[in-house]
């Protein structure tokens, strides 16, 4: 079936640093991949998206490429932000699927 | 314009009581479906609706029953609860459940603790 595997956390960086966060997928055919964040006590919003290989996802300067040959979708932001603290999700659909398959969360703090 | 509506915020349980998570929205969404976070586990899927009168399981139905009577509301029901089903709860529309192109919106969770 269906999986996508986050880089674990939490992550702490100090604000104006470089993120990565790493994004493996395991999915049947061509998935539509995506980014959720998480704000303390919110619901999930979506972040970016990408929906065929090459794509790039973009939104609030954070980025991510869609890599069909290493199934990847790893989220990069050049310079973060204290706002920025949240849990990040990734997570996929594949083809004409009703459910998303979501990662298992990572857990960023910016520090001041 | 509210978007996605859960209530209660926060439930302390019994096993054994059983209780309805309320979800509506305001969108005119046609699919509707409920989460479960876990720690380290991400969201799963409960119970999903592609329009009212229409329900299907999701990944992690057992132990949960769900109706559509109206495009608006979409309420979860815990039959006899038990201590597994301790969880933060999210429900989620889109237009029309094209997932693959459409995003969802998440209500702001419900907080489950069975004793």
């Amino acid at each position: 079936g269906d999986s996508v595997t986050q880089m674990e956390g939490p992550v702490t960086l100090s604000e104006e640093a470089f993120l990565t966060i790493n994004c493996t997928y395991t999915a049947t055919g061509y998935p539509s991949l995506f980014w959720y964040v998480q704000y303390p006590g919110e619901g999930l919003q979506l972040l970016l998206k990408a929906t065929k290989a090459d794509d790039k996802g973009s939104n609030k300067g954070f980025e991510a490429t869609y890599r069909k040959e290493t199934t990847s979708f790893h989220l990069e932001k050049g310079s973060v932000q204290v706002s920025d603290s949240a849990v990040y999700f990734c997570a996929l659909v594949s083809g004409s699927a009703r459910q998303l398959t979501f990662g298992s969360g990572t857990q960023l703090t910016v520090l001041p | 314009n509210a978007g996605v509506t859960q209530t209660p915020k926060f439930q302390v349980l019994k096993t054994g009581q059983s209780m309805t998570l309320q979800c509506a929205q305001d969108m005119n969404h046609e699919y509707m479906s409920w989460y479960r976070q876990d720690p380290g586990m991400g969201l799963r899927l409960i119970h999903y609706s592609v329009g009212a009168g229409i329900t299907d399981q999701g990944e992690v139905p057992n132990g949960y029953n769900v109706s559509r009577s109206t495009t608006e509301d979409f309420p979860l029901r815990l039959l006899s609860a038990a201590p597994s089903q301790t969880s933060v709860y999210f429900c989620a529309s889109s237009t029309n459940g094209r997932l693959q192109y459409e995003k969802l919106f998440f209500g702001s969770g419900t907080q489950l603790s069975v004793l």
